[in-house]
């Protein structure tokens, strides 16, 4: 079955600076890869997502990169903001099953 | 519209004891999935249901369990509680299930077994 690996798993940047989360799949039918957002005591957020006939996706500050040989997808942040502090959890699945396999979670700490 | 409620919030159990927690989606979504959620483990996938039928099942044992009702609600109960059920519980509710229908999550249950 599918697996999912998500590194790191704290990660630390200075305000303004760009943060990376990179994750790893096993199943190369795996075709749809989302990015949630867990802020502290709150309820977790699709924040962009991207399908395996597509290399990359922006969405203004966010982007979502997929290298489908190497079976890898990373989620990029740029200018970081003390909102963005918040643990990120990737996944992946096929878009036609009932079921995302998740990351363990990447906690981003923004130093001001 | 009105998002994804549970109740309750907070649950305090000891061991032995039987719980159920309570899922209502977003109206329209006939999808309802369950994770547990601990610290350093991530979101484990518990179950999901579509129209009162389980659809998919994770790696838990027969002591959870759950199920959907005719309005979508859902309910899953876990039996025998052990120290490690400790952990807060969410529901998602999406208007199919598939995967690349976005799920919106709830605020989750809070179980503490002693």
């Amino acid at each position: 079955g599918e697996n999912v690996e998500q590194h790191p798993s704290t990660l630390s940047v200075q305000e303004g600076d760009s943060a990376v989360i990179k994750c790893t799949y096993s199943d190369s039918a795996s075709n749809y890869f989302p990015w949630y957002k867990q802020e502290l005591g709150k309820r977790p957020q699709l924040i962009i997502d991207i399908r395996s006939n597509v290399g990359e996706k922006k969405d203004q500050r966010i982007a979502v990169t997929l290298n489908k040989t190497a079976k890898h997808f990373s989620l990029h942040i740029t200018e970081t903001q003390p909102e963005d502090s918040a643990v990120y959890f990737c996944a992946a699945s096929l878009d036609s099953n009932y079921q995302l396999i998740w990351g363990a979670g990447t906690k981003l700490i923004i130093k001001p | 519209k009105a998002g994804v409620t549970q109740t309750p919030r907070y649950l305090i159990k000891t061991r032995g004891q039987q719980v159920t927690l309570s899922c209502s989606p977003i109206s329209g979504h006939r999808s309802v999935s369950w994770y547990q959620q601990t610290p350093g483990q991530g979101l484990q996938f518990l179950f999901e249901y579509f129209s009162e039928t389980q659809r998919n099942k994770g790696n838990f044992p027969g002591r959870f369990s759950g199920r959907q009702f005719s309005n979508s609600r859902s309910e899953m109960n876990v039996s025998t509680l052990e120290l490690g059920d400790s952990a807060l519980y969410l529901c998602a509710s999406s208007t199919s299930g598939m995967t690349y229908n976005e799920q919106f999550f709830g605020p989750g249950t809070r179980l503490t077994v002693l």
